[in-house]
């Protein structure tokens, strides 16, 4: 198995813009998580699904975040309008049993300008 | 509110060398504790997993503990060797989620 996948590897984007990160789950696991990567705040989970259901997402940070799952194979977490401080590494992770055991993608680091 | 804390924030030693890394917790309610490696530019990956009725996991050389009493975690690592570099994050699962720790950055010196 590829493992999770995700794409871009980096994004360079301007204040304002919108930006779409992207991931792909490993092929049969039912949970997929997104977090975020600051030096500040460190690794913080943003949302979960189960079953393509979001199940929690209390970690995301405000009315600019969303994130989707429209099928057990992809997801996507969306920020618009983009901000600098939203410059962060973003990663996806799946699982096939919960959050014990997570499997994590390479990230996507994004940096505003 | 679950704090997670690992000190030190960064170590480096001398190949060879035995070390121990630490991870404090203010919620002892969690269920279990996972020590994670992350490698610059790469996702994390789980080392090892210690269930709340455990007290110790070992993988190879290295061990990790769990002291719910005391909200303390340690990991272990013997014989440390170069290709041990890397960040280590510890997470408490509570809630149905992982809360991690800011990670300790290791460099190990040939």
């Amino acid at each position: 198995d590829a493992g999770v996948i995700q794409s871009p590897r980096h994004e360079v984007t301007e204040m304002g813009q919108e930006v779409t990160l992207r991931c792909k789950p490993i092929s049969g696991h039912d949970y997929l998580f997104w977090y975020r990567q600051t030096m500040m705040r460190g690794l913080e989970l943003l949302i979960y699904f189960n079953n393509n259901v979001p199940i929690d997402d209390s970690g995301m940070p405000e009315d600019r975040f969303s994130a989707k799952m429209p099928n057990a194979s992809f997801s996507t977490l969306k920020i618009q309008p983009s901000e600098p401080r939203d410059s962060a590494v973003y990663f996806c992770a799946s699982s096939l049993t919960g959050p014990d055991t997570q499997y994590f993608g390479p990230g996507t680091r994004l940096t505003v300008l | 509110k679950q704090e997670v804390t690992q000190i030190p924030a960064a170590l480096s030693v001398p190949e060879g060398e035995n070390l121990v890394l630490n991870c404090s917790f203010t919620d002892s309610a969690i269920y279990n504790l996972q020590w994670f490696r992350q490698d610059p530019g790469k996702g994390l990956t789980s080392l090892l997993l210690i269930q709340s009725s455990q007290r110790e996991q070992t993988s190879g050389r290295l061990n990790a503990s769990l002291d719910k009493s005391s909200g303390r975690s340690t990991l272990y690592i013997a014989a440390s060797q170069p290709g041990d570099s890397a960040t280590y994050l510890c997470a408490g699962g509570q809630g149905g989620k992982l809360i991690f720790g800011q990670g300790t950055e290791l460099s190990v010196k040939p």
